[in-house]
């Protein structure tokens, strides 16, 4: 079976700052990968995804991922950010043919501070 | 709107009432979820749906009943709960079955209050 870690629960930094939201999956088989982002009273939004092909996912609002399949890893990174980008942010794994099943990391608080 | 909605947005109900939360979506998916997330905890996968059979139930209370009329539209029926179940209550969906998985689509969750 497939899991995911989050390494950190809060990541707190200024605005304009780089940041770097570490996932690590477990997994004996190819993967899917995928990050999510929550913002206050709302369901969860599709950041970016990887399913094959290039190793480098890129979201609209500037948000990068890069699949690392000797470290499986998946890290989230934004080189700055806004303070709109406060969001509680979760990684998600899913073996194709799956099912459609995925499995969720705890998640990471992303808090851009002024 | 995200492709999925659910409704109410809000609900504050009390120990003894049966209420009932619906979602629907129009995305052309054949599975859909029920996820429950409580404040400092990890997401909690309750229920899954595949072409409209209940495929997983991850040992939830029997106050909690899920149905699943067509691959539209979902409902959880609540009966008797405990203060301790309020929380967000997100639905889901995706393709299902053994189609290639492009993640889920959520909805904006159902905020419960248990009193």
């Amino acid at each position: 079976a497939q899991s995911v870690t989050q390494l950190d629960s809060q990541v707190p930094v200024f605005e304009e700052a780089p940041v770097e939201l570490r996932c690590n999956y477990s997994s004996s088989v190819s993967v899917y990968l995928f990050w999510y982002v929550q913002y206050p009273n709302q369901g969860l939004q599709l950041l970016l995804k990887y399913l094959s092909g290039s190793t480098l996912v890129k979201s609209i609002n500037g948000f990068e991922a890069e699949f690392n399949k000797s470290q499986t890893s998946f890290h989230l990174r934004k080189p700055s950010v806004h303070i709109s980008d406060t969001a509680e942010y979760f990684c998600a794994v899913s073996l194709p043919y799956s099912g459609s099943r995925l499995t969720f990391g705890e998640g990471t608080q992303l808090t851009v501070n002024p | 709107e995200t492709g999925v909605t659910q409704t109410p947005r809000h609900l504050v109900m009390g120990m003894t009432n049966k209420k009932s939360l619906k979602c629907e979506q129009h995305l052309g998916h054949n599975a859909m979820y029920w996820y429950k997330q409580s404040a400092k905890k990890p997401l909690e996968l309750m229920f899954v749906y595949n072409f409209k059979e209940q495929t997983e139930n991850n040992s939830v209370p029997s106050r909690f009943s899920p149905e699943c009329p067509n691959s539209s539209h979902l409902f959880l029926h609540l009966h008797t709960l405990q203060p301790e179940d309020s929380a967000l209550y997100l639905c889901a969906s995706s393709q299902g079955g053994e189609e290639l998985d492009y993640g889920y689509t959520f909805g904006s969750g159902t905020r419960l209050t248990v009193v």
